[in-house]
C-alpha cells in the first residue's frame, strides 16, 4: 500500500510562471489536505478537499492559488503567476473517510517549489 | 484563538540521553493530539495519536502523555540516537461539524542528538 505520493519533489519556476503540484492520496483515503511550510516555519493549513469538492479553503491565499480533487486522478494544487514569496515546501496529506476522531493524517514527502 | 505552543524551540542532547518535549494547546473543542517527526527535507511521519480519553501512548522509544485538563502534552524520548535528530511537531485536531479534522500545528522543537 503506497503512501501519499507527491510530484514533482522539486520544482523551479521563474517569476510569473505557473506551478502545478500533484498529490495521490493513500489507497482508500478520500480526504486530501494541502499545507505550506515556509523556510524555518511550521506547517500552515491551506485547503481541505474531498472528491470533487472543496470543503475548507480558509488557508488559501485569495488570488493565484487554486486546488482541485477530481473524480479521477490526483489532487492538484495550482499556483499561477508565481512570486518569490511562494517558494516553500508544499505538503499533501490524506486521511480515511470521516467518522473517527482517531484517524491519522498521513503526509507525503512534499514538493519543494523554488521561484527564481 | 486556537494555538499550539511547543517548547523548547531547539534542543541539543548527547547520544544515549533522554529528553522531554512539551506542547501546550488552547484548541477547542479538542479531538485528538498527535506527535509527528519531520526529518530535514522530508514529510512529517506520525509517532503517536491520542484522543481526549487517553493519557499515555508509546511507540518504541517514544512515549507521549496527555493531560486534557491542563491542555498539555509531552513527548519523551528514551536512549536517544543520532537518527532522532529532527523536528518534532505537536498537532491538535478539532473534529468539526463537517466530519473532518481541522488541525493546528505547533511550530516544532528542533532536536539535535550529538555523539
Amino acid at each position: 500500500n503506497a503512501g501519499v505520493m507527491q510530484n514533482p519533489r522539486h520544482l523551479v519556476r521563474r517569476r510569473g510562471q505557473e506551478a502545478r503540484l500533484r498529490c495521490s492520496p493513500m489507497k482508500g483515503h478520500s480526504h486530501v489536505y494541502w499545507y505550506r511550510q515556509l523556510p524555518e516555519e511550521g506547517l500552515k493549513f491551506m485547503v481541505y478537499l474531498q472528491k470533487e469538492n472543496i470543503i475548507d479553503e480558509s488557508g488559501m491565499p485569495k488570488e493565484r492559488f487554486s486546488a482541485e480533487f477530481p473524480k479521477e486522478g490526483p489532487s492538484i494544487l495550482r499556483i499561477q503567476q508565481v512570486v518569490r514569496g511562494d517558494s516553500a515546501a508544499y505538503f499533501c496529506a490524506s486521511s480515511p473517510p470521516s467518522g473517527r476522531s482517531g484517524n491519522t493524517i498521513y503526509f507525503g514527502e512534499g514538493s519543494w517549489l523554488t521561484v527564481v | 484563538k486556537n494555538q499550539v505552543e511547543q517548547s523548547p524551540q531547539s534542543l541539543i542532547i548527547l547520544e544515549g540521553k533522554n529528553c522531554t518535549l512539551q506542547c501546550n494547546y488552547t484548541v477547542s473543542p479538542f479531538s485528538n493530539l498527535r506527535w509527528y517527526k519531520q526529518d530535514t527535507g522530508r514529510g512529517p511521519v506520525s509517532l503517536t495519536i491520542m484522543t481526549f480519553s487517553e493519557n499515555t501512548k508509546s511507540n518504541g522509544r517514544y512515549t507521549a502523555t496527555l493531560d486534557a485538563d491542563t491542555k498539555q502534552s509531552s513527548l519523551h524520548i528514551t536512549a536517544s540516537q543520532l537518527s532522532d535528530s529532527a523536528s518534532y511537531i505537536c498537532v491538535v485536531s478539532i473534529m468539526n461539524s463537517g466530519g473532518y479534522q481541522k488541525v493546528t500545528f505547533g511550530t516544532g522543537t528542533k532536536l539535535q542528538v550529538i555523539p
